[in-house]
Order: C-alpha cells, then sequence, then structure tokens
C-alpha cells in the first residue's frame, strides 16, 4: 500500500506569492489533515478535511486555506506569503472507519525570502 | 487551550541502556495517544499508539498510559544509536480525527 504522497518537496517562495501544496492520502483513508511545523511552535494543526468538506480548523489566519477532491486529495494554499511562513508542512491521513492513528507524508519544506 | 507537555532534552543515554520518555496533557476528554519518531530532515514516524490505561509492548518499546495522572510515556530498551531521534508525544482531540503535539524531546543514544 502506498503511504502518504506530498507535492512538492521543497519550495522556495519571495514574500507576498502564494503557494499551493498537495497531499494524496493513503488509498482509502478519507480524512486528511494538515500540519505546520516550525522550530519554535513544534506541530500546529492547520485543518482538517473528509469526505471534502473541512471539519475542524486550527488557529490560523484565512491566507492559509484548503481543500479535499472526491478521490480524497486534498490541496492547502497559503496566499500572501509571509518570511514567518517558512516552515515544513505535514499532511497526515487517517482511516476513520479503521482507527485514528495518523500517518504522515515527508512533507512540503516551503522557504519564504 | 489543549496541551501536550514534554521535555525538550536533550535526553543522552549509552547504548545498550533504557530510554524513558514522558509527557503530560491537558484535555482530560482525550482517548487516545500516540508517539511519534522524527529523525532530523524527515516527517514523523508513528511508532506506537495507546488507548486504554496501562502498558503495551511492541519489541523493544512499551508505551504506558495513566489517564488518572494524564501522563504517557515511552521506554525503549536496548536503545541503539539509530534511535537518536526526536520523539514526539501527541493526543488525539476528542472527537475529532486530529492531534494535539508536544514538542518532542531529542534522545541522544551513544555508542
Amino acid at each position: 500500500k502506498a503511504g502518504v504522497t506530498q507535492t512538492p518537496r521543497y519550495l522556495i517562495k519571495t514574500r507576498g506569492q502564494q503557494v499551493t501544496l498537495s497531499c494524496s492520502p493513503i488509498s482509502g483513508h478519507r480524512s486528511v489533515s494538515w500540519y505546520q511545523q516550525t522550530p519554535g511552535q513544534g506541530l500546529q494543526f492547520l485543518f482538517e478535511y473528509f469526505s471534502e468538506t473541512q471539519r475542524n480548523k486550527g488557529n490560523f489566519p484565512g491566507r492559509f486555506s484548503g481543500r479535499q477532491f472526491s478521490n480524497s486529495r486534498s490541496e492547502m494554499n497559503v496566499s500572501t506569503l509571509e518570511l514567518g511562513d517558512s516552515a515544513l508542512y505535514l499532511c497526515a491521513s487517517i482511516d476513520t472507519a479503521g482507527g485514528t492513528e495518523a500517518f504522515f507524508g515527508q512533507g512540503t519544506r516551503l522557504t519564504v525570502v | 487551550q489543549k496541551e501536550v507537555e514534554q521535555n525538550s532534552g536533550p535526553l543522552s543515554v549509552p547504548e545498550g541502556a533504557i530510554a524513558s520518555l514522558n509527557c503530560t496533557y491537558s484535555d482530560r476528554v482525550s482517548q487516545s495517544f500516540f508517539w511519534y519518531r522524527q529523525y532530523s530532515g524527515k516527517s514523523p514516524e508513528l511508532i506506537m499508539s495507546i488507548y486504554s490505561n496501562g502498558d503495551k509492548e511492541d519489541g523493544r518499546f512499551t508505551a504506558q498510559l495513566n489517564k488518572a495522572s494524564q501522563y504517557v510515556s515511552l521506554l525503549i530498551r536496548d536503545s541503539q544509536p539509530s534511535d537518536s531521534a526526536t520523539y514526539l508525544c501527541a493526543a488525539e482531540n476528542s472527537g475529532y480525527s486530529t492531534l494535539t503535539f508536544g514538542k518532542g524531546t531529542m534522545l541522544l543514544v551513544s555508542p
């Protein structure tokens, strides 16, 4: 069974630009969550999608958004990038029918310059 | 504000010793707890999950949960240099498929 796939692996963007990150969950997993990881704040929850609906949202500004498609693939978008958005963005998928264990993709390392 | 607290470390142990990692959580309603291992520059890897009070063993790893004390621990027996990593404790946000993470404990196992 293939794992969680995130693309791209690395991104360098300029302040003010926008970026879209993609996540394909494990086949059959319908819940996709996004987390931001920085050295100072650790792993922080951004949002969670299930069956194309955002079920939960963390405490991030509206510049951070996401969506989920009918095949459970998810994208997150960050608009008007700031230097502080530089982080490792992680996607996790959960087989909500069978348990609560979350499996992470390899992450997208975003650097804003 | 739900919180998971971990000692940041580093926790240094010699090869072959037992490493003991601890965390506490604030949300009494949490039912599921997880330990992730994260190597530098890599993503977190799930190594243990625990849902009931008591111990759960998997190979060299033992997770312990005490819901009354809101305390979770991970024991690593016969520690190896390859166990050197940051260990993240996570609590499921009850009713949601989301996790609150501690900031992690760095473990260093010296040969």
